[in-house]
């Protein structure tokens, strides 16, 4: 079953600016991933983040997390039109990835 | 390295028909693992391996059976399909566990008339 899921479902932004998406899972977790899929392709791990983590940078990703309320966002700075994706939010479930729906972000030039 | 490698990229089946899509990794991982994707239902797990000779189910894992003879081939069959198996289904692996870091295939669109 679905533990992680993401928020908005889609999103649409101009290059340059920033994107911001959430995810809410429900049970505790040890770590919690963000990962990217380019239109017809496999999915590519962006950044994990543990549990006694709260906040973590990548370039230009910032993911946080809020275990008291069993939430993490993912902010992308100065987005870009290589940006236009679906990120997934992917929680530990019992040693095994347990992966939400996706926010679908589309960069406008 | 290749990373993880799936083939087909893309398949027709009729109803009732089996085949074996394969997977395979060249980073010594010990953990290998199928998903499938559809529409607006993200990735559900099919099966995983923790090593050779060493399957075991996910949360969708009617219709499909794996083995694991080698730490490098992951096969998945379909023993008999059926429409609501078109998907797109995703090879997956990692060094240590389910939780790690995932290293994903490129993906077999699979449809099933």
């Amino acid at each position: 079953s679905q533990q992680g899921e993401e928020d908005p479902q889609a999103l649409s932004i101009q290059e340059g600016e920033n994107a911001t998406m959430n995810c809410s899972y429900k049970t505790s977790i040890n770590n919690l991933q963000w990962y990217r899929q380019n239109s017809g392709r496999g999915l590519v791990h962006l950044i994990l983040i543990r549990s006694n983590e709260r906040e973590k940078h990548s370039g230009r990703l910032r993911v946080t997390l809020d275990t008291s309320k069993k939430s993490s966002s993912l902010l992308i700075t100065a987005s870009r039109a290589a940006d236009t994706a679906s990120y997934f939010c992917a929680t530990d479930n019992d040693y095994k990835l347990s992966f939400g729906a996706g926010t679908t972000v589309t960069v406008r030039a | 390295n290749a990373g993880v490698t799936q083939t087909p990229k893309f398949q027709v089946l009729k109803t009732g028909q089996s085949m074996t899509l394969q997977c395979a990794q060249d980073m010594n991982h010990e953990y290998m693992s199928w998903y499938r994707q559809d529409p607006g239902m993200g990735l559900r797990l099919i099966h995983y391996s923790v090593g050779a000779g060493i399957t075991d189910q996910g949360e969708v894992p009617n219709g499909y059976n794996v083995s694991r003879s080698t730490t490098e081939d992951f096969p998945l069959r379909l023993l008999s399909a059926a429409p609501s198996q078109t998907s797109v289904y995703f090879c997956a692996s990692s060094y240590g566990e389910g939780a790690d870091t995932q290293y994903f295939g490129p993906g077999t669109r699979l449809t099933v008339l």
